[in-house]
């Protein structure tokens, strides 16, 4: 089993690029949720998805588009990059308190 | 303010010691309390949890909660160089929904 895997590992965009980070779980869960992380600032949640079908906001969604594609896959995009969203991204899934993350796509945009 | 505050650290100790790690919330609604533990460049993966106030042991660690303080810890026995990496609470309203608050997260680093 993968668990959670992300792509790209590593990005760098110049500000009002686009890009779409990649997701996929292997664990048959519900769940899915992407976070950002930044110094100081803990894990804060952009988008979740409940199920197969629905998305909804989390703590910080601004700037921010998701799409639940299929049950595996959770895909975040950037439309127009901004420097304040360079950050590292997490990718999630699992129900309630246990989660399980992925490896991480450190994004820099100058 | 935040929901829930965590000193950052970072904490260095030596081998073998005692280390305990604090959070503090705002919200009394939180029922569900976690400790994630995150090795550099890695995403975080869950150590504990606990429901309500309680205490929690599992081997070195443990894990209390106190509602009425709006204060948990997470205490590390017998420290190893294995445990250096940052330690992140979260909280849940609920085990359904999954939205965590988390904590900024403590970086530890255990010196042999």
């Amino acid at each position: 089993n993968a668990g959670v895997t992300q792509t790209p590992k590593f990005q760098v965009l110049k500000t009002g690029q686009s890009m779409t980070l990649q997701c996929a779980q292997d664990m048959n869960h519900n769940s899915m949720y992407w976070y950002r992380q930044d110094p100081g600032m803990g894990l804060r949640l952009i988008y979740y998805s409940a199920s197969e079908g629905t998305t909804d906001k989390g703590e910080v969604p601004n700037g921010y588009n998701v799409s639940r594609l299929n049950k595996r896959e959770f895909s975040l995009r950037l439309e127009s990059a901004a420097p304040s969203q360079t950050s590292v991204y997490f990718c999630a899934s699992g129900g309630g308190y246990e989660q399980y993350f992925g490896p991480g796509t450190r994004l820099t945009v100058t | 303010q935040k929901e829930v505050e965590q000193d950052p650290g970072p904490l260095s100790v030596p081998e073998g010691a005692i280390v305990s790690l604090n959070c503090t919330y705002s919200n009394s609604a939180f029922q569900y309390f976690m400790w994630y533990r995150q090795y550099s460049r890695k995403g975080p993966e869950l150590l504990m949890y606990t429901y309500s106030s309680g205490n929690k042991e599992d081997g070195r660690f443990t894990a209390q909660v106190d509602k009425s303080s709006k204060y948990i810890s997470l205490f590390i026995r017998d420290s190893q160089p294995s445990d250096s990496a940052t330690y992140l609470c979260a909280m849940s309203r609920s085990s359904n929904t999954g939205k965590l608050i988390f904590g900024q997260g403590t970086t530890l680093q255990v010196k042999p």
